[in-house]
């Protein structure tokens, strides 16, 4: 399953499938970028990192795909589970802002069984 | 560790009355954040600490006041409650002003 555009807030995949979820950032000044996991109830959770000199980034069945020319920025799930189902934030870190982590909307993936 | 804990988990204010949220951390992390989440939007900070002993103001100030008592409590104070601060709040922390923020699990506010 794939999320597209901007504000798509909704994705639904079958368990097993992989998982893309998009955003798209603002500040093409932003230096560092964070993907945030949030179940219910609960405080968002961090997923992975990249910087902006790099274009991808791996972690254990997650990967993050940074496109700085269209200042877009996805991550990729691996044979999703149903613990992933949650609310996933990206948030940017512009420069200008002094550090101050800029937060998307968020995407809802839900895992079918 | 704890991490980042909040108090209270749950609150309901009546319109005018005033409260403060409790956060606290124990990584020894030198900044600390305030955010407050409402539906279909995404984290809005209200208020950071880069280290202690300062505090600066984030995207949606008003209304709130923060301390940071030291370098493990940053709170947040609401003056006199109105229903557009009806939200849940989050504190985090990181090391430093850049990278991983750690976030607490929230307090969920109500105001009438």
């Amino acid at each position: 399953g794939e999320s597209v555009g901007l504000h798509l807030p909704t994705l639904s995949v079958q368990e097993g499938d992989n998982s893309i979820i998009n955003c798209a950032y603002s500040n093409s000044a932003s230096d560092y970028f964070i993907w945030y996991k949030q179940e219910s109830g609960k405080g968002p959770q961090f997923i992975i990192d990249i910087r902006s000199n790099m274009d991808k980034r791996q972690g254990q069945r997650v990967t993050v795909l940074l496109n700085k020319t269209v200042k877009h920025l996805s991550l990729q799930i691996a044979a999703t589970q149903p613990g992933d189902s949650a609310v996933y934030f990206c948030a940017e870190n512009p420069p200008t802002n002094d550090y101050k982590l800029s937060f998307g909307a968020g995407t809802t993936v839900t895992v079918r069984a | 560790n704890a991490g980042v804990t909040q108090t209270p988990k749950f609150q309901v204010l009546k319109t005018g009355q005033s409260m403060t949220l409790q956060c606290a951390q124990d990584m020894n992390h030198n900044s600390m954040y305030w955010y407050r989440q409402d539906p279909g939007m995404g984290l809005r900070l209200i208020y950071y600490s880069a280290s202690e002993g300062t505090t600066d103001k984030g995207e949606v100030p008003n209304g709130y006041n923060v301390s940071r008592l030291n370098k493990r409590e940053f709170s947040l104070r609401l003056e006199s409650a109105a229903p557009s601060q009806t939200s849940v709040y989050f504190c985090a922390s990181s090391v430093h002003r850049e990278g991983e923020q750690y976030f607490g699990p929230g307090t969920r506010l109500t105001v009438t």
